[in-house]
């Protein structure tokens, strides 16, 4: 089965920095990739997603790469801002399968 | 928006209770999954399912489990709770097999004394 691979499990930067978040999987056939983000307290919620069709992906200040023949994708957070704080999920296959998670803290 | 709610934010039950953990989404999605999320473990796959009466084990099935009667409803159950079950459970649910992401529920922290 699929096994998913995240690091760092914190990241601290200053505001205006970037922050990037790695992910790896086993499963070649895996075609779904998306990134969730956990507010403390609540629930994760999608932020952005890529599929295997396509190499990078953009939303604003957030966007996703991902690398088919290495199996890895990252997430990539430009400006950070104090509310990009929380813990960040990928996941990977047609079963999603998490990552453990990434804590994020951005200091003003 | 689609929503999911879980029957109850916050739970405290006995060792040995039989417990259950109630889902329930309003789009018509043909999946639901339950998770359990612990510190330095993440989402953890305990049970999904594809359609009505369809069950799967996911990762960690062992001690629980789930039951689906109707399409909207999917429910998790702790024949005979344990204190190592203590955690916050996730149910998710999603229009296809992975071809969309999942929505989440609000989750049900659980403490087993």
């Amino acid at each position: 089965g699929e096994n998913v691979e995240q690091h760092p499990s914190t990241l601290s930067v200053q505001e205006g920095d970037s922050a990037v978040i790695k992910c790896t999987y086993s499963d070649s056939a895996s075609n779904y990739f998306p990134w969730y983000k956990q507010e403390l307290g609540k629930r994760p919620q999608l932020i952005i997603d890529i599929r295997s069709n396509v190499g990078e992906k953009k939303d604003q200040r957030i966007a996703v790469t991902l690398n088919k023949t290495a199996k890895h994708f990252s997430l990539h957070i430009t400006e950070t801002q104090p509310e990009d704080s929380a813990v960040y999920f990928c996941a990977a296959s047609l079963m999603l399968i998490f990552g453990t998670g990434t804590r994020l803290q951005v200091f003003p | 928006d689609v929503k999911v709610t879980q029957s109850s934010r916050y739970l405290v039950k006995r060792t040995g209770e039989k417990v259950f953990l109630e889902c329930v989404q309003d789009m018509d999605h043909e999946n639901m999954f339950w998770y359990r999320q612990d510190p330095g473990l993440g989402l953890r796959l305990i049970y999904f399912s594809y359609d009505v009466k369809m069950k799967e084990k996911g990762d960690i099935p062992e001690g629980y489990s789930v039951s689906r009667e109707k399409k909207e409803r999917f429910s998790l159950i702790l024949e005979s709770a344990s204190t190592n079950q203590t955690s916050m459970y996730l149910c998710a649910s999603s229009f296809n097999r992975g071809v969309y992401g999942y929505t989440f529920g609000s989750g049900t922290r659980l403490t087993v004394v």
